[in-house]
């Protein structure tokens, strides 16, 4: 059974301030994608990563995929109050199909 | 286009009772999902389609049936809910064609069984 662990599960920091939370499993993945969740709704992709070692960024958020292909980080820089959030990394699986591992989920607030 | 949808929104049962959950998606997409969330375990996948016609189990599938007769249509059901089925189901849908993979959820069903 693949399994995805995240850590932190929760993270209350101050606005300003930079964040790594990641992402880690015993198991490679094809690809790793990262989502983001607000409350009373579903998950809305942020980023999608398939090379070994691969690093993405999206303004002030760094993805970066293991060399292994078994883990993640995702950095914020400069957290803001709109990056509070559940965070979810979600591991494809190797087995051919297009189904997902997903994480425990870390929940962060910003606090202004 | 609404993307996907889910019905009901919320939903009462008691332990014993039997519902169907819908998901709905106009994205032509081949691929569908049904996963529930609970605290601090993220989400986990019941049961996937990647056709009409087509299903398989995923993490936790025990307790629940699915069918894909349309396309656009995955239903959800429970043929007798019992309280460990207290959760939150989002559905989701993503096509291979996709140069991202991604999944686009519904806004989720949230469902209490006493």
């Amino acid at each position: 059974t693949q399994l995805l662990e995240q850590s932190p599960q929760f993270l209350s920091i101050q606005e300003g301030e930079n964040l790594t939370v990641y992402c880690n499993s015993s198991s490679v993945f094809s690809s790793l994608q990262w989502y983001r969740q607000e409350p009373g709704e579903g998950p809305v992709l942020l980023v999608t990563v398939v090379t070994g070692g691969e690093v993405k960024k999206l303004k002030r958020l760094t993805f970066q995929f293991g060399d292994a292909r078994k883990d993640s980080s995702l950095h914020i820089t400069a957290a803001q109050t709109g990056d509070t959030g559940l965070y979810l990394c979600a591991g494809r699986t190797t087995s051919g199909t297009y189904k997902y591992i997903f994480g425990t989920g870390t929940r962060l607030k910003v606090l202004a | 286009n609404a993307g996907v949808t889910q019905t009901p929104k919320f939903r009462v049962l008691k332990t014993g009772q039997s519902m169907t959950l819908l998901c709905a998606q106009d994205m032509n997409h081949e691929y569908m999902y049904w996963y529930r969330q609970d605290p601090g375990m993220g989400l986990r996948l019941i049961h996937y389609s990647v056709g009409e016609g087509t299903t398989a189990k995923g993490e936790v599938p025990d307790g629940y049936n699915v069918s894909r007769l349309k396309k656009q249509n995955f239903l959800l059901g429970l043929e007798s809910a019992a309280p460990s089925q207290t959760s939150v189901y989002f559905c989701a849908s993503g096509s291979p064609a996709s140069s991202y993979n991604e999944q686009f959820f519904g806004p989720g069903t949230r469902l209490t069984v006493l």
